[in-house]
């Protein structure tokens, strides 16, 4: 199966500047990548698919990049709801699989 | 609107089994693949399995085989999953989810509430 890693595990950040969440698969996945957002007791959010698409209703400030092994995924101005946790997920290949999670917190 | 509701949470015994239901609405259910992903405490996402509705075609991760089974009601847009000879570590959040049937477009919108199952004696 593919493994997905992503980094940091933790993400402080101050509200309004930049955040940047990395995952790594390890092998291609083309661009069959979403983000998922969580935030406590609450189920998963789609935010972006295809690597790079932003889901119905996600706000512009998210951006997703990377093709192949490595993708990004920005936040440029964090706002207070955007405080969650964050996990990668492919869907190039059977079994689907998800990264760790990155826990984005108040600095 | 799409929404995809699931049953109450659960408690049972080591050895026996869980049958958690997620009722949708809003969309064509034969048209997308319905997917079950479960959350260990404080832990990562794990997918199980996927379920066609059109004819019930089914994709169990290899983890689950001989444990895991998905069905649907007949007489309602409904998918079950049942899970059994449960143990201490299947203690988890269960998620239905689903995505279009196309290839290599099964990313997850939107997802269930959640089915809390606890496992113990």
């Amino acid at each position: 199966e593919i493994v997905m890693t992503q980094s940091p595990a933790i993400l402080s950040v101050s509200p309004g500047e930049r955040a940047t969440l990395s995952c790594r698969a390890d092998q291609s996945v083309g661009s069959n990548l979403a983000w998922h957002q969580q935030k406590p007791g609450q189920a998963p959010r789609l935010l972006i698919y295809g690597a790079s698409t932003r889901a119905t209703g996600t706000p512009v400030r998210f951006s997703g990049s990377g093709s192949g092994a490595e993708f990004t995924l920005t936040i440029s101005s964090l706002q207070s709801e955007d405080f969650a946790v964050y996990f990668c997920q492919q869907y190039d290949h059977w079994p689907l699989t998800f990264g760790g999670g990155t826990k984005v917190e108040i600095k | 609107q799409v929404q995809l509701v699931q049953s109450g949470a659960e408690v049972k015994k080591p050895g026996a089994s869980v049958k958690v239901s997620c009722e949708t609405s809003g969309f064509i259910f034969s048209a997308y693949y319905i997917h079950w992903v479960r959350q260990a405490p404080g832990q990562g996402l794990e997918w199980m399995g996927l379920f066609r509705p059109s004819d019930d075609y089914t994709i169990y991760g290899e983890k689950w085989r001989g444990r895991v089974t998905m069905t649907r009601d007949t007489s309602s847009n409904t998918i079950y999953l049942e899970l059994s000879s449960l143990r201490s570590e299947d203690t988890a959040v269960y998620y239905c989810t689903r995505s279009v049937l196309t290839p290599h477009t099964h990313y997850f919108d939107p997802w269930g509430q959640g089915t809390v199952v606890t496992v113990s004696s």
